[in-house]
């Protein structure tokens, strides 16, 4: 099991609402990334933080955004949910190394379902 | 843009039967690959990653293999388990600014008893 967590664990939500997803990285590492995963599909990469600053972003709209705070940890917000938008989020840890030696982390995922 | 495949989608096999799962990219130009395992509903295990610079690893029951050239890679399971049942997940991660993995949609795989 990883050190990384994500809360909820479950999240139902109508149509044009807002949504928040959690994630606390594992211990000692400094990079967070997002990423969306539909039924039967791999997971999409939506973007990624590196000291608190976005550092690569996905094919996804403005309203796909995040932050990440000192202790690493990390929001995913978006805004004017679709229905489109029902999926499991994952988020995955790593200490960024600029020789790509990195392993990511993921945690156990949030599951939106939008109505 | 890369592009993963993965073949087959879907594999089913009795137990104790060796296995090899597929992966196929469109750019070599990348720093490495990983495989992972998803059971239902649940987030993602690393099962092993290779180096853009190696050409296998092993863990247990498991070989990964990397041919960067040709841009494919195998994951070779033996004497596959009914707890093997899973979803096996690849992804490569591209020489470009940012830590992204581009994944493939995966194989369904099946063991049965």
């Amino acid at each position: 099991e990883t050190g990384v967590t994500q809360s909820p664990t479950h999240l139902i939500k109508t149509r044009g609402q807002q949504v928040t997803l959690r994630c606390s990285s594992q211990s000692g590492h400094n990079t967070v990334s997002w990423y969306q995963q539909a039924l039967g599909q791999g997971p999409q990469f939506i973007f990624q933080y590196y000291r608190e600053e976005e550092n690569g972003r996905g094919n996804f709209p403005p309203r796909f955004s995040g932050l990440q705070f000192p202790n690493y940890s990390s929001e995913l917000n978006v805004n004017a949910l679709e229905l489109d938008d029902s999926a499991l989020y994952l988020c995955a840890s790593s200490l960024y190394t600029f020789q790509g030696t990195d392993t990511q982390y993921f945690g156990p995922g949030t599951r939106l379902t939008v109505l | 843009k890369q592009e993963v495949t993965q073949i087959p989608a879907a594999l089913s096999v009795p137990e104790g039967e060796n296995l090899v799962l597929n992966c196929s990219f469109t750019d070599s130009a990348i720093y490495n690959l990983q495989w992972f395992r998803q059971d239902p509903g649940k987030g993602l295990t690393s099962l092993l990653l290779i180096q853009s610079s190696q050409r296998e690893q092993t863990s247990g029951r498991l070989n990964a293999s990397l041919d960067k050239s040709s841009g494919r890679s195998t994951l070779y399971i033996a004497a596959s388990q009914p707890g093997d049942s899973a979803t096996y997940l690849c992804a490569v991660r591209p020489l470009e600014y940012g830590n992204k993995l581009v994944f493939g949609a995966g194989t369904i795989l099946r063991v049965k008893s």
